[in-house]
């Protein structure tokens, strides 16, 4: 089994539908993240969480909203989808202290109709 | 502010040729850099990373990078490339000061070619 699971890998949805992206980990790590993929851009920091207390903002929050149910579990929403939130969507993970070593899930694939 | 930028969307090489991928990035003081790569329908995975020390560091498939202080610089590099190393490659750079966080490049697509 993957240490980074994401649900769902692929999900067609329509504009103004609310939208959960969950993410679970199986790595023991304390900091989890969310990241948008878009073609030409790399990856954007959507939101991280160092603990289950600590949740940020990352570059482009706007729009989007998390949930840190517990060490392992990190929920990504949308609370009313538009097309310009299509895009590739991945969750990682990274050990406290240790700068950059992050651990990607599959990605999760949402596309805004 | 910490930018990443790699210069160059699509590479094509033969297999067997040597590959080269650039990466500039700005930061004020040391930063820490990192290659990932990405296969077809896959996450991200560490190919390697710069802290300190050793200017050419050495990661995983045979890939090396060299950072280069007075260029801004963090290119990739692999002497032979195999048809599995078609894959999209991002170059990120972090900081202490910025949190540890994470800010990547636009990536580079590279294509083998038999």
């Amino acid at each position: 089994d993957a240490d980074v699971t994401q649900t769902p890998r692929n999900r067609i949805t329509k504009t103004g539908k609310r939208i959960m992206l969950e993410c679970s980990q199986t790595k023991g790590h304390d900091r989890m993240y969310w990241y948008r993929q878009d073609p030409g851009l790399g990856l954007q920091l959507i939101y991280y969480s160092f603990d289950v207390k600590d949740i940020n903002k990352g570059e482009i929050s706007d729009g989007y909203s998390v949930s840190r149910q517990a060490q392992a579990k990190f929920s990504l929403s949308l609370e009313s989808a538009i097309p310009n939130q299509t895009a590739l969507y991945f969750c990682a993970t990274s050990d406290t202290g240790v700068a950059g070593e992050l651990f990607f899930g599959e990605g999760s694939r949402l596309t805004v109709l | 502010a910490q930018s990443v930028t790699q210069p160059d969307i699509h590479i094509t090489v033969s297999e067997g040729a040597s590959l080269e991928l650039r990466c500039n990035y700005s930061y004020g003081a040391t930063p820490y850099l990192f290659w990932y790569v990405q296969s077809p329908g896959q996450g991200l995975q560490l190919l390697l990373k710069y802290f300190s020390g050793d200017t050419l560091v050495q990661g995983i498939k045979g890939f090396e990078a060299e950072f280069k202080r007075s260029q801004s610089s963090f290119n990739l590099r692999k002497p032979s490339v195999h048809w599995s190393d078609a894959a999209e490659y991002f170059c990120a750079v972090g900081a202490r000061a910025a949190g540890n966080k994470l800010t990547f490049g636009g990536g580079t697509r590279v294509l083998v070619k038999p």
